[in-house]
């Protein structure tokens, strides 16, 4: 069975800072992994995702993540936080080559700080 | 080109009744999923339709259930809802036949309030 913690429920950065969203995965398999941003009173918006290939991923709206099969992570990053980047990040984890069932977890809560 | 869009926005029931909601997936997408996002969760995976059919199914009880149109549009059903139904309910489209993009695109989700 895949399973994906997400390590801090709430994190708050000032505006211009470094934001690390803390993802840690597990798989039988090599897994699919994802990063998924909801904003108030929105569905899921896909910032990036990792299949195969390249371990560092880049995706929308500045973000970038990297894959490392010896931590089980898949950490996201941005170097300078925005305003526009308060929301609700969740990764997520699917090893299924073809039904594509996510699993995810609980989310990270993400406030910047002026 | 139009997203995924669910209807209703937001809907009231009573424990013990019926509801239905509905979804249209994106343009040229032919795979629908269903999610249940509970208060400060994540999304859990109720169950996947592909080509009319139930695909893949997540651990929820036979009072949901689905279906899925030829047009690619797709129904959740919940029976005797329970309190803990109480959700947001969130629709994904993807296309499964051909070159696969592993991208799901969500919907903006029926926030249901059952009391």
């Amino acid at each position: 069975a895949q399973s994906v913690t997400q390590l801090g429920s709430h994190v708050s950065v000032s505006e211009g800072a470094l934001v690390l969203l803390r993802c840690n995965y597990s798989s039988s398999v090599p897994p699919y992994l994802f990063w998924y941003v909801q904003y108030p009173n929105q569905g899921l918006q896909l910032l990036l995702k990792y299949t195969t290939g390249a371990t560092l991923v880049k995706g929308i709206n500045g973000f970038e993540a990297e894959f490392k099969k010896s931590e089980t992570s898949f950490h996201l990053t941005k170097p300078s936080a925005h305003m526009s980047d308060a929301a609700e990040y969740f990764c997520a984890v699917s090893d299924d080559f073809g039904n594509e069932k996510l699993t995810f977890g609980t989310g990270t809560r993400l406030t910047i700080i002026p | 080109d139009a997203g995924v869009t669910q209807s209703p926005t937001h809907l009231i029931k009573t424990r013990g009744q019926q509801v239905t909601l509905r979804c249209s997936p994106k343009s040229g997408h032919d795979t629908v999923s269903w999610y249940q996002q509970a208060l400060g969760q994540g999304p859990q995976f109720i169950f996947q339709y592909y080509e009319e059919e139930e695909r893949q199914r997540g651990n929820f009880p036979d009072r949901f259930s689905g279906h899925q149109f030829p047009n690619y549009s797709s129904e959740l059903n919940v029976n005797a809802l329970l309190l803990g139904d109480s959700a947001l309910y969130l629709c994904a489209s993807s296309f499964i036949t051909g070159i696969k993009t592993y991208e799901q695109y969500f919907g903006p989700g029926t926030r249901l309030t059952v009391t």
